[in-house]
């Protein structure tokens, strides 16, 4: 079962920062954080992932709180292509993905 | 990143026939890959895990002669769905990860199948 919770759905402007959040309150010390996302009828996109720290990429940055308990994606400037579904995922022992229910990105002209 | 082709992309077929789905890891070998398939405004749903040269591990509820798995080699699994009927039209997704300590997986585009 999926052990992350994110809204369903958030819009945000092009060209803004978007931020998207998520709730990992069960969390193990050695588990990472996991973002991917799918746009429509596509296989999912690996984003970024972290354990501890905050993290950064050329897609994204990956925003950790100190008790780990919650998590938050930035996508500085988000552009139309950015319109997706976005996953929080915390791999479970057995490196299976359980993915929640995401939020829907709508990026705004 | 690390690339998974998934052959086909779609598939329709006529009720009570077999389909067979590939996944290939391109440039890297994954001894462990996986299966989803997903419903239309649905999330992805875990089918089972793919280890090479062993069985696969199939998730509860997941019919294990309904849907065959094989991995035969590193860099390829293979979903059949045998006796293909309506209810088994999906979206049937494979990913494949290992690659790094922190187990990224990487999923393919997908198979839309459609049983008539």
């Amino acid at each position: 079962d999926a052990k992350t919770t994110q809204p369903p759905s958030m819009d945000c402007a092009e060209g803004r920062a978007a931020n998207l959040p998520c709730n990992h309150s069960t969390i193990s010390g050695n588990e990472y954080v996991y973002w991917y996302r799918q746009i429509h009828s596509q296989g999912p996109q690996y984003i970024i992932h972290g354990l501890k720290n905050n993290e950064t990429n050329e897609m994204a940055s990956l925003i950790i709180t100190e008790d780990r308990k919650s998590s938050t994606l930035i996508l500085p400037h988000a552009t139309l292509r950015d319109t997706a579904v976005y996953y929080c995922i915390v791999r479970v022992t057995g490196n299976q993905f359980y993915f929640g229910t995401g939020t829907s990105l709508t990026v705004i002209p | 990143g690390a690339v998974v082709s998934q052959h086909p992309s779609r598939v329709i077929c006529k009720s009570g026939t077999s389909v067979k789905i590939e996944c290939r890891s391109l440039d890297f070998q994954a001894t462990t890959m996986f299966w989803y398939r997903q419903f239309p405004k649905q999330s992805l749903m875990l089918m089972a895990t793919s280890n090479e040269g062993s069985k696969a591990t199939y998730e509860q509820g997941v019919e294990k002669d309904k849907f065959l798995i094989n991995h035969a080699s590193l860099t390829l699994s293979t979903l059949t769905v045998t006796s293909a009927h309506p209810e088994d039209s999906s979206f049937y997704i494979c990913s494949a990860g290992g690659l790094a300590k922190a187990n990224i997986q990487y999923f393919g585009a997908g198979t839309r199948l459609s049983v008539l």
